[in-house]
């Protein structure tokens, strides 16, 4: 079964500064990876996804997630920050059981903090 | 363009009551999912369905029920709540394995 690990329950950094929020999956098998953002008492919303195509993948809101497969890493960076972005991440793999059904499993999720 | 909506949005039940969350979707998605959000612990599958009249187990059963009579239609239901089950719960659905994903805005659910 996949597993995800990210790395910091929280995270702070300024406005306008880098933006780097880890994710570790467990497959050596390139799976569908995702990054969501929860916003205050909001639902989840997709970011952006790596379906095995190009390995840099462009998200919404100027985020963006690199696969690694030698390091079985996609972590998610934003080159400047700004307030708007303070919100919970989510890192997910897709997991395919053998009904053929597609699970999510999750993250721990972290907490970016934007200070001014 | 409604994509997934969840009612109710806020519910405080007493131990021992039962309630139904009631999830619709309008996409003519074939999967739905029920997740449940608890700190530190991210989100875990409660059940899910890959159609209309089939349900199946997921992580987290326990405790909980659901029926999909309509393709739209998700329900997720409590027979006896517990304060073990106050939480944040999640609808989603998807068109298919390896596509998208959506959720609905969850369900504030808590039980004393």
């Amino acid at each position: 079964a996949q597993s995800v690990t990210q790395l910091g329950s929280h995270v702070s950094v300024s406005e306008g500064a880098l933006v780097l929020l880890r994710c570790n999956y467990s497959s050596s098998v390139p799976p569908y990876l995702f990054w969501y953002v929860q916003y205050p008492n909001q639902g989840l919303q997709l970011l952006l996804k790596y379906t095995s195509a190009a390995t840099l993948v462009k998200g919404i809101n100027g985020f963006e997630a690199e696969f690694k497969k030698s390091e079985t890493s996609f972590h998610l960076t934003k080159p400047s920050a700004h307030m708007s972005d303070a919100a919970e991440y989510f890192c997910a793999v897709s997991d395919r059981m053998n009904t053929g059904f597609q699970k999510l499993v999750f993250g721990t999720g972290t907490r970016l903090l934007v200070s001014p | 363009n409604a994509g997934v909506t969840q009612t109710p949005k806020f519910r405080v039940l007493k131990t021992g009551q039962s309630m139904t969350l009631l999830c619709a979707q309008d996409m003519n998605h074939e999967y739905m999912y029920w997740y449940r959000q608890d700190p530190g612990m991210g989100l875990r599958l409660i059940h899910y369905s890959v159609g209309e009249g089939t349900t199946a187990k997921g992580e987290v059963p326990d405790g909980y029920n659901v029926s999909r009579l309509k393709k739209q239609n998700f329900l997720l239901g409590l027979e006896s709540a517990a304060p073990s089950q106050t939480s944040v719960y999640f609808c989603a659905s998807s068109y298919s394995y390896g596509n998208t994903i959506y959720f609905g805005e969850g369900s504030w659910l808590t039980v004393v």
